[in-house]
């Protein structure tokens, strides 16, 4: 059964610190691995993509790490604002005969204090 | 609108009742996706439509959870017979194809209270 266990649970951080997420994943056959963020009471905006060839991407201070040997991602943030608190999701999605299917983790909720 | 809308934003039900949720895809997509996000769970895949093919409905929980789109735009999910545990936020993503890189973008879900 594919899943995508994520951690930690929550994280609550001061403002203008740096934080990184993890993500690990069994989904066969590997298509490629998302990390979303998902605001309170909003649908989720994608952050990164990340196929098997990429190691790393970055977008603006948010950076995504992606080991397809270990199965694990992590997505590092740096300089931390207010405006980051949210839950944030790690989809990894499989190709499922004509389909591309994803699995979504349960998400990290990062809060940022002042 | 540029983006995915739906409706409506909440719906309170009672248990039994049928109820519908419309999810309007961004204008061009030809892939549609629904979702449940249950209260501290991460988002259920239900179904997927993509052009004019069958529509994926393997992660659809049961015979009471259905869902058409017509045109290829405008979809709705149905869920008949209500039971509390179908309360939950029903999310719609739409992109551009169904190749698996190409960037859903959801809508901000339907809030769905089943008494």
């Amino acid at each position: 059964k594919n899943q995508v266990e994520q951690s930690p649970q929550s994280l609550i951080i001061l403002e203008g610190k740096n934080c990184t997420l993890q993500c690990n994943y069994t989904v066969s056959p590997f298509s490629n691995l998302r990390w979303y963020k998902q605001d309170t009471g909003r649908g989720p905006v994608s952050l990164t993509i990340m196929t098997f060839s990429e190691n790393t991407k970055s977008n603006g201070r948010y950076t995504a790490t992606l080991d397809a040997d270990t199965k694990q991602s992590s997505l590092h943030i740096t300089a931390s604002q207010l405006s980051d608190s949210a839950s944030y999701i790690c989809v990894v999605s499989a190709r499922s005969g004509g389909s591309y299917i994803p699995t979504f983790g349960r998400g990290t909720s990062l809060i940022v204090h002042p | 609108g540029a983006g995915v809308s739906q409706s409506p934003s909440n719906k309170v039900t009672e248990k039994g009742k049928d109820v519908e949720l419309r999810c309007d895809p961004i204008s061009g997509h030809t892939a549609l996706y629904w979702y449940r996000q249950s209260l501290g769970q991460g988002l259920e895949f239900l179904i997927y439509f993509q052009g004019n093919s069958a529509p994926d409905k393997s992660g659809l929980p049961s015979d009471r959870f259905s869902a058409e789109r017509t045109g290829g735009s405008v979809s709705t999910l149905t869920i008949q017979r209500t039971q509390q545990e179908d309360s939950a936020v029903y999310l719609c993503a739409s992109s551009s194809g169904g190749v698996s890189y190409n960037e859903q973008f959801f809508g901000p879900g339907t809030r769905l209270t089943v008494l």
